[in-house]
């Protein structure tokens, strides 16, 4: 089944404590993003990666680290996180390969409380 | 101005009902368009592309105004299951193929 696959689905944790979630995606797909979700702001581009090794930043990058090592894995990193980093993250992945954007396909979403 | 606006809603329509939405986007050079579902929380998923030439499939009815810088959502005879929140979701000009903008949603509760 195709799918992109986001780990933990829920996490609290505290003010500057290093954490990482995971994200993979089994569609071979070039592209790949991560999104935070907060209310009255919508889908937020934090980073994101046109393939392997290539990584640019977001709309709101800042406090977060991302790694493309691998096609299929695109983790986020927040090093030090802080309670205005509390959110529903999405990572999401696409083909990429056209002109024009083609579909993007999520994540189930990480909902992050930093307390 | 935000590149994409929309009326958060909630939209309250009885079943059967038909409804419509609009979003405008502030960037005239766009080029692709999309709506995508969100359920309460859940990942959103793609909906329908918006083409120049507007969009149907089944009860789903897209459209693009580009003179008046809106997209339109318009669903026929509503059902329960159509209860979600609906992203305009926008490809800006010079931003990479993938960049994809996002509204904040327009919240739509189907009634029986």
């Amino acid at each position: 089944e195709a799918q992109v696959t986001q780990n933990p689905r829920y996490l609290i944790t505290v003010t500057g404590k290093k954490l990482t979630v995971t994200c993979s995606q089994n569609m071979n797909h070039e592209y790949m993003s991560w999104y935070r979700q907060d209310p009255g702001l919508g889908l937020r581009q934090i980073y994101y990666s046109m393939n392997v090794e290539v990584t640019d930043k977001g709309d709101v990058p800042e406090g977060y680290k991302v790694s493309r090592k691998e096609k299929r894995n695109f983790p986020l990193i927040l090093e030090s996180p802080s309670p205005n980093q509390t959110s529903l993250y999405f990572c999401a992945s696409s083909s990429g390969t056209g002109r024009y954007p083609t579909e993007a396909f999520f994540g189930q979403g990480t909902r992050l409380t930093v307390v | 101005r935000k590149e994409v606006e929309q009326d958060p809603g909630p939209f309250n329509v009885p079943e059967g009902a038909t409804v419509a939405f609009n979003c405008t986007y502030s960037n005239s050079a766009s080029q692709s368009f999309f709506w995508y579902r969100q359920d309460c929380r859940k990942e959103p998923k793609l909906l329908m592309s918006v083409y120049s030439s507007g969009n149907e499939d089944g009860r789903f009815t897209a459209q693009l105004n580009r003179a008046s810088q809106y997209i339109s959502l318009l669903i026929r005879d509503s059902k329960l299951s159509d209860s979600a929140t609906y992203l305009c979701v926008v490809n800006p000009p010079n931003t990479g193929f993938q960049k994809l903008v996002f509204g904040t949603g327009t919240r739509l509760l189907v009634s029986p």
